[in-house]
């Protein structure tokens, strides 16, 4: 079992729509969470770091369940820039030290 | 500018021939990182640091090596490329090694390395 897992999509959606993406993690222990946005063979950029109160920043809302080892990005009103692989990513200590682990990344579309 | 700095951007290179992909940040960050980017995988961790002189493996360190002389630098040496490690590498740091801080990683470009 990975990690991190996360559905790969790909999300074909028409702009205006509002889209979930979920992630779970299987380490408990962990400490930090993310989720990062990558655009086509570029370097990973930070969306926002999800707390378990919850956090929004404009159309985007991030959830995590400490509980449940879940995470959550929702997305509302998307637009064609929003096209981008969303990665989760969750940072802590396990058996093999202090490690930072990507999920595979969520494909998104979205289409005029 | 704050930023980390990676190159080459591009590479190709033949078997076996040693090479080193540089990665600088001026952000007097603690933490550094190496990544592995493959169709599928995501990215995977190769080896990190958590200061000067204090490496450690990732997810996938076989055929790599690193140094930690400086704080500023963390170059990933591959003695020996072999094809299987073509792929799309990042560098990444952050201020500290706090991990429950929820402190972000910055990257660099990334390098796109062929071995032939």
């Amino acid at each position: 079992r990975k990690e991190v897992e996360q559905d790969p999509g790909p999300f074909n959606v028409p702009e205006g729509a509002t889209v979930a993406f979920n992630c779970t993690y299987s380490n408990s222990a962990s400490q930090s969470f993310f989720w990062y946005r990558q655009d086509c063979r570029k370097e990973p950029k930070l969306l926002m770091s999800v707390y378990s109160s919850g956090n929004e920043d404009g159309r985007f809302t991030a959830q995590l369940n400490r509980a449940s080892q879940y995470i959550s990005l929702l997305i509302r009103d998307s637009k064609l820039s929003d096209s981008a692989t969303y990665l989760c990513v969750v940072r802590g200590v396990n058996t093999g030290g202090f490690k930072t682990i990507f999920g595979a990344g969520t494909r998104l579309f979205v289409k005029a | 500018e704050a930023q980390v700095t990676q190159n080459p951007r591009y590479l190709i290179t033949v078997t076996g021939k040693k090479l080193t992909v540089t990665c600088s940040q001026n952000m007097n960050h603690e933490y550094m990182s190496w990544y592995r980017q493959d169709p599928g995988l995501g990215l995977r961790q190769i080896y990190y640091s958590m200061n000067v002189e204090v490496t450690d493996k990732g997810d996938v360190p076989e055929g790599y090596k690193v140094s930690r002389k400086e704080k500023r630098n963390f170059p990933l040496i591959l003695e020996s490329p072999s094809p299987n490690q073509t792929s799309l590498y990042f560098c990444a740091s952050s201020l500290s090694t706090s991990f429950a801080a929820n402190e972000k990683l910055f990257f660099g470009s990334g390098t796109q390395l062929s071995v032939l």
